[in-house]
């Protein structure tokens, strides 16, 4: 899984409460990505990330906000969960080489199976 | 805008011959095109990418990719299918000339079923 690791793997929470799911990768890349998985929609671009600090909005990033206080982190956190919130989340990142252009290829972490009943 | 295309929910296929998945797409500028292949509770796992050059592609697992620009197609297939590739199979877009995060679109998948 590219060296990114995702927290909780799965958490069960109840709609109006605040959720955060962690991203952590170990080696420095300065793009991360979160994503939601729903049957039939592939997956979706909630939010990304291109430097400490520097995020953006996705595709579906309504009820979403995310946090980057150091390289390794990519926080999300769903400030009061919904059902409709209930999906699994991917965390990706997309290296580049040290010199020229990017590798142009996302990695994905092991992913989080977030319900909210 | 970057789209892309799965037309087919499910392809069954059985084992020994060859398989296809389609995938069709839609970019303003030219397109970076991508297959994942998801096992279940796993993440997706990169198998293969178009850039440039060859239109086609050669990949893992013995799977490969032909790319058409006139067709704005990018099929996955592979000459003889093993039950092991029975998976979930996302294409992915990106828009190399108007893409500032590197932002990837992806279709809504394909399940591939391979039978003994």
């Amino acid at each position: 899984d590219a060296g990114i690791t995702q927290s909780p793997r799965h958490k069960v929470t109840e709609t109006g409460t605040p959720v955060t799911l962690r991203c952590h990768q170990t080696e420095n890349h300065r793009y991360m990505y979160w994503y939601r998985q729903d049957p039939g929609h592939g997956l979706r671009l909630i939010h990304y990330s291109y430097g400490v600090k520097d995020t953006d909005k996705g595709e579906v990033s309504d009820g979403y906000s995310v946090s980057r206080s150091k390289t390794e982190d990519f926080l999300l956190t769903l400030e009061s969960a919904t059902s409709s919130q209930t999906s699994v989340y991917f965390c990706a990142i997309n290296p580049k080489r040290i010199a020229g252009g990017p590798r142009d290829t996302q990695y994905f972490g092991p992913g989080t199976r977030l319900t909210v009943l | 805008a970057q789209s892309v295309a799965q037309p087919e929910d499910q392809v069954n296929v059985a084992e020994g011959n060859p398989l296809t998945v389609k995938c069709t797409y839609s970019v303003s500028g030219n397109p970076y095109l991508f297959w994942y292949v998801q096992y279940p509770n796993r993440g997706l796992q990169f198998l293969l990418k178009y850039i440039t050059g060859d239109n086609l592609v050669k990949g893992s697992y013995g799977f490969e990719a032909e790319f058409n620009k006139s067709q704005t197609s990018f099929h996955l297939k592979k000459p003889s299918a093993l039950v092991s590739d029975s998976a979930l199979y996302f294409c992915a877009v990106r828009d190399m000339n108007n893409n500032a995060g590197n932002m990837l679109t992806f279709g809504g998948g394909t399940r591939l079923m391979v039978k003994p």
